[in-house]
């Protein structure tokens, strides 16, 4: 099973809303991503977990708040989002979280912040 | 710095070979070729990668130049299915798997 789920698909939030996205594997994977796509551009790296432990973090607004409470999941907390935080979020697992991994996405959570 | 270089868009007949090239010129030693690719409004999917040596597996085969500074993605026999953006990226051995995603190919597939 190489299958990375992600709910909800769609979401429609207010400025002043708090919502989660959550992502879900269990490929046994230790490595797990969050991507942002703004439309007709290209995913960009947000966060990567590794052994549920935050590695990377691109200098994302802290009014993304990530989380990985197991290894097998993991969620993006959002909260006083603006207009232009719109768009296709990812997620995406790998073994480990090294290079040379393949990475498997998910197919993404659409966001519409008012 | 975008590392790789790929054309905007290409078409492709049905049935035919679609040859989808990439340049990454300033490539280093320990540095991967990778490809994904991302039908609309789906997740990016993983279709394949080298380091020096040619590879090939059920979806593509991937041709490195010698000098490594340039790739071509062949897809054998392009089907309507395979329309999507053809992401070509470099990434390197000894750091995080950080997938850095440049602006892709646009590749129609026509009837």
């Amino acid at each position: 099973d190489t299958e990375v789920t992600q709910t909800p698909k769609h979401l429609v939030m207010g400025m002043t809303n708090k919502k989660s996205l959550k992502c879900e594997q269990h490929m046994g994977h230790r490595a797990m991503y969050w991507y942002k796509q703004k439309a007709k551009k290209p995913p960009e790296l947000m966060f990567v977990y590794s052994y549920e432990k935050l590695s990377i973090n691109e200098s994302v607004p802290s009014r993304f708040s990530p989380e990985c409470p197991n290894s097998s999941l993991l969620n993006l907390h959002l909260h006083a989002l603006q207009p232009e935080d719109s768009a296709l979020y990812l997620c995406a697992s790998s073994i480990s979280g090294g290079a040379g991994e393949t990475q498997y996405f998910g197919p993404g959570t659409r966001l519409l912040v008012l | 710095d975008a590392k790789t270089t790929q054309p905007p868009s290409m078409d492709c007949a049905e049935g035919r070979a679609a040859n989808l090239p990439c340049n990454h010129s300033t490539i280093s030693g320990n540095e991967y070729v990778y490809w994904y690719r991302q039908i609309h409004s789906q997740g990016p999917q993983y279709i394949i990668h080298g380091l020096k040596n040619n590879e090939t597996n059920e979806m593509a085969s991937l041709i490195i130049t010698e000098d490594r500074k340039s790739s071509t993605l062949i897809l054998p026999h392009a089907t309507l299915r395979d329309t999507a953006v053809y992401y070509c990226i470099v990434m390197t051995t000894d750091s995080w798997g950080k997938l850095q995603f440049g602006a892709g190919t646009q590749v129609v597939v026509t009837p």
